[in-house]
């Protein structure tokens, strides 16, 4: 059963605790995202890795970190940098990076709640 | 900078309507135009992806239409049903410097009511 997984569904946090939310694909793909949404918004780009070992800043990535050691894993942390972290967090995959004519696969997103 | 609109923000309709979502763009350098649906706490869903050199693309009672020039793309579900309620995104594939990137409207709100 092919797809991306995203672990846990739920996530409570202290303030000044880091987290580490789980993203795996099984999908073969080279491309991985990490997207963040606000309610009544759109998705808003954190970071995202176009091959293993490589990775880059999106549009918000202060706060956040990510390393992509295997293909299929791309986790990210949220620090206690990260001023706002209560949202919803969505992983996404893509076969090449660079293509133009197919889709970002996403995964069922984290809600991440801070107490 | 790209920016993805949406409007309107929220949408009623009776069951068995035709209807018409709307998604603008800023910049017409787009690559592709992807139209996606999200239940309430859920993923993302990917409905249709219309390739920049297209104007159109259909699936069932779904279909999405490109205009670059105009900066506009619109979701065009025929006969509407209670389990089409749901939010609908569009968003942009541009270029990020070295790589291409979504940038995401901020969705509809739809739902049809039995």
């Amino acid at each position: 059963d092919g797809g991306i997984t995203q672990s846990p569904k739920y996530l409570f946090r202290k303030e000044g605790q880091n987290v580490t939310l789980s993203c795996e694909q099984n999908l073969n793909h080279d491309a991985m995202y990490w997207y963040r949404q606000d309610p009544g918004q759109g998705l808003r780009l954190i970071y995202y890795s176009q091959i293993v070992n490589d990775f880059q800043k999106g549009d918000i990535a202060e706060g956040y970190s990510v390393s992509r050691e295997k293909k299929e894993s791309f986790p990210l942390t949220v620090t206690s940098a990260q001023k706002n972290p209560t949202a919803f967090y969505l992983c996404a995959s893509k076969d090449f990076a660079g293509a133009t004519n197919n889709e970002q696969f996403f995964g069922p997103g984290t809600r991440l709640t801070v107490l | 900078k790209q920016e993805v609109t949406q409007i309107p923000a929220a949408l009623s309709v009776p069951e068995g309507e035709n209807l018409v979502l709307n998604c603008s763009f800023t910049d017409s350098a787009i690559y592709n135009l992807q139209w996606f649906r999200q239940d309430p706490g859920k993923g993302l869903t990917s409905l249709l992806l219309i390739q920049s050199s297209q104007r159109e693309q259909t699936s069932g009672r779904l279909n999405a239409s490109l205009d670059k020039s105009s900066g506009r793309s619109t979701l065009y579900i025929a006969a509407s049903q209670p389990g089409d309620s749901a939010t609908y995104l569009c968003a942009a594939l541009i270029s990020s410097g070295s790589a291409r990137q979504l940038t995401f409207g901020s969705g509809t709100q739809l739902t049809v009511l039995p």
